[in-house]
């Protein structure tokens, strides 16, 4: 079945650095790749997603790349605040008629002002 | 429109003792999951089901339950709580493109948080 990777599991940075986390799926046929953000106490919120025909997609101070060869994705943040602190979380899909994801283990993100 | 509800918000069991997390969607998604979450192991499914009618296990299934009750209601139930079952419950939905959704995108309720005594 479907595994998915994510590292780093802790991520610092100062305040307006840039933020990378990147991860791994096992299925070659998983074509939907979608990234949530959860903050303390809360529900996981979609911030951004990308299917397997695109190779991009930015929403203003955030990005993610897919790459189909290596099996992987990355979500960036641009210009980090501390509001973005938060714990991340990175899903694929898994092929084969139903809308099943299987997460990543999570990245939490604390920016430092 | 409320999204995903989920009650209770809270709870605390003994072990052995029952109960049944509620969840609701006004939607219209066709797809609802149960999920748990525990320090370091992200979501983990347990139930989905695809449609009213219809249910399947996912990754952690031993001790659940599942009912889908109609289009709008997925509820999960414990029959004998064990402590191994102290964690953070979300439900889900997605579905077909409904006033703007987007199939795929799963949707999260704000969390029961279980404690088993």
């Amino acid at each position: 079945g479907e595994n998915v990777e994510q590292h780093p599991s802790t991520l610092s940075v100062q305040e307006g650095d840039s933020a990378v986390i990147k991860c791994t799926y096992s299925d070659s046929a998983s074509n939907y790749f979608p990234w949530y953000k959860q903050e303390l106490g809360k529900r996981p919120q979609l911030i951004i997603d990308i299917r397997s025909n695109v190779g991009e997609k930015k929403d203003q101070r955030i990005a993610v790349t897919l790459n189909k060869t290596a099996k992987h994705f990355s979500l960036h943040i641009t210009e980090t605040q501390p509001e973005d602190s938060a714990v991340y979380f990175c899903a694929a899909s898994i092929v084969g008629g139903s809308e099943k994801l299987v997460f990543g283990k999570g990245t939490k993100l604390t920016v430092n002002p | 429109n409320a999204g995903v509800t989920q009650t209770p918000k809270f709870q605390v069991l003994k072990t052995g003792q029952s109960m049944t997390l509620q969840c609701a969607q006004d939607m219209n998604h066709n797809s609802m999951y149960w999920y748990r979450q525990d320090p370091g192991m992200g979501l983990r499914l347990i139930y989905y089901s695809a449609s009213e009618g219809t249910t399947d296990k996912g990754e952690v299934p031993n001790g659940y339950n599942v009912s889908r009750l109609n289009k709008r209601e997925f509820s999960l139930r414990l029959e004998s709580a064990a402590p191994s079952q102290t964690s953070v419950y979300f439900c889900a939905s997605s579905g077909r493109p409904s006033t703007g959704s987007r199939t795929d995108t799963q949707y999260f309720g704000p969390g029961t948080r279980l404690t088993v005594l």
